[in-house]
């Protein structure tokens, strides 16, 4: 089935440092999501991305929607320790189901 | 707070049992899907409700089941537990089909532990 391509595995970076992550696929999907889920909880949808080039923010988060539709990427600017968590992407395919990358865990140190 | 709802939060029991997990959706959604999590997975997507309708199945085990009630909640049914059945499961919920807008919201999720 539909794989997406999720790295890196794990983050371990500085207060105060940009993180950037990224999904790739061999298949095209019409949308991107992004979630983030802190330990014990269920993930929570940060941005949503619906066409193909689409740059949009959330307050230090930035992402983008690839030009070929195969990849996205996620962008924390300024980290600080409440950003820790798993970060998740998920591709809707062409038949409309949501595909989760197997996420990047980020640790914060202060 | 999503708006999703599930019960319990924890949930302890033994090889060969049987377990009921609960969801309710946001208000006005109208799908659910089931996902299972294991330690050393990501999501792995179970199976998709919508209106009451079974609408699309993943990797969901026969010893599995689920439905989606009038009132749009909906249980998962786990039986013959074994040790590896041990994970969170969680459930979201959509407006639609899921095929626009096709956000999921997501649970707190229900803690399974078979030992």
């Amino acid at each position: 089935g539909q794989q997406l391509n999720q790295s890196p595995q794990s983050m371990f970076i500085q207060e105060g440092e940009d993180v950037s992550m990224n999904c790739t696929s061999s298949s095209i999907f019409n949308t991107w999501l992004w979630y983030k889920q802190e330990p014990g909880e269920g993930p929570v949808l940060l941005i949503a991305l619906y066409k193909a080039g689409e740059l949009t923010s959330n307050g230090r988060l930035t992402a983008q929607f690839g030009i070929t539709r195969k990849d996205s990427f996620l962008n924390i600017s300024a980290s600080i320790p409440s950003d820790v968590g798993i970060y998740f992407c998920a591709g809707q395919n062409q038949g409309g189901k949501l595909i989760f990358g197997q996420g990047t865990e980020l640790s914060v140190k202060p | 707070d999503s708006g999703v709802t599930q019960t319990p939060k924890h949930l302890i029991t033994a090889t060969g049992q049987r377990v009921t997990l609960r969801c309710s959706p946001r208000s006005g959604d109208l799908s659910v899907y089931w996902y299972q999590q294991s330690l050393d997975q990501g999501l792995q997507f179970l199976i998709h409700y919508y209106n009451g309708e079974e609408r699309a199945k993943g990797n969901i085990l026969e010893r599995f089941s689920a439905q989606q009630f009038p009132d749009l909640h909906s249980e998962l049914n786990l039986s013959s537990l074994e040790l590896g059945d041990s994970a969170l499961y969680f459930c979201a919920s959509s407006y639609g089909t899921g095929l626009f807008p096709p956000e999921q919201y997501f649970g707190p999720g229900t803690r399974l532990t078979v030992t």
